[in-house]
């Protein structure tokens, strides 16, 4: 099956301070979607990406497909911003079967 | 709409209890699945259903059993639960065709003693 690694693992930052994340994939895939889970546990969709660049406000993604990666940009981070960032991807049509990376886990400190 | 919702919040069981936890949208989804999360890892799909009565297996069945007898509901059931099934439970469901975005529940914790 499709790997998906995630890097780095563990990411500290200042409140304020700009951070990339990055997911690479090990096979083509038309759906990537980057996700939020915050430190109540709650799965939070950020962006339905297979390719190309979307912003939402501080956030923005980008998928490289023909590369096989990903990466998400965090701009003038905040303490909300904290918790674990998960990167999934999956082939056409199949919307219910997403492979998940192990995540990067961010804390944003004051 | 309340969106994706999952019952109970938390549950401890037994070695070799049963239980079905529960799975609910009022999006009027066609794709429904289950993921569980273990610590420190991503998330791995149980099973998934593209629409009522029809229903596959993900990455780690063994040990669960689902069904779709309507699109709202897809519940999931531990036959005879076992330690290794100790976990955070997540349901999702996607819009289907090219809307792919998935929408998680917010989980069930599961401790088997």
């Amino acid at each position: 099956g499709i790997q998906v690694e995630q890097s780095p693992p563990d990411l500290i930052l200042q409140e304020g301070a700009n951070s990339t994340l990055r997911c690479n994939f090990s096979d083509s895939v038309n759906n990537l979607q980057w996700f939020h889970q915050n430190p109540w546990g709650q799965l939070i969709n950020l962006f339905y990406i297979p390719s190309g660049t979307k912003q939402n406000g501080r956030l923005s993604a980008t998928t490289v497909a023909t590369e096989r990666y990903s990466l998400l940009y965090i701009s003038s981070s905040q303490t909300t911003d904290s918790g674990v960032y998960f990167c999934a991807v999956g082939m056409a049509g199949t919307a219910s079967k997403l492979t998940f990376g192990t995540g990067t886990r961010l804390q944003v400190t004051l | 709409n309340a969106g994706v919702t999952q019952t109970p919040k938390f549950q401890v069981l037994k070695t070799g209890q049963s239980m079905t936890l529960q799975c609910a949208q009022d999006m009027n989804h066609e794709y429904m699945s289950w993921y569980r999360q273990d610590p420190g890892m991503g998330l791995r799909l149980i099973h998934y259903s593209v629409g009522a009565g029809i229903t596959d297996q993900g990455e780690v069945p063994n040990g669960y059993n689902v069904s779709r007898s309507t699109t709202e509901d897809f519940p999931l059931r531990l036959l005879s639960a076992a330690p290794s099934q100790t976990s955070v439970y997540f349901c999702a469901s996607t819009p289907g065709g090219e809307w792919e975005t998935q929408y998680f529940g917010p989980g069930t914790r599961l401790l088997v003693l």
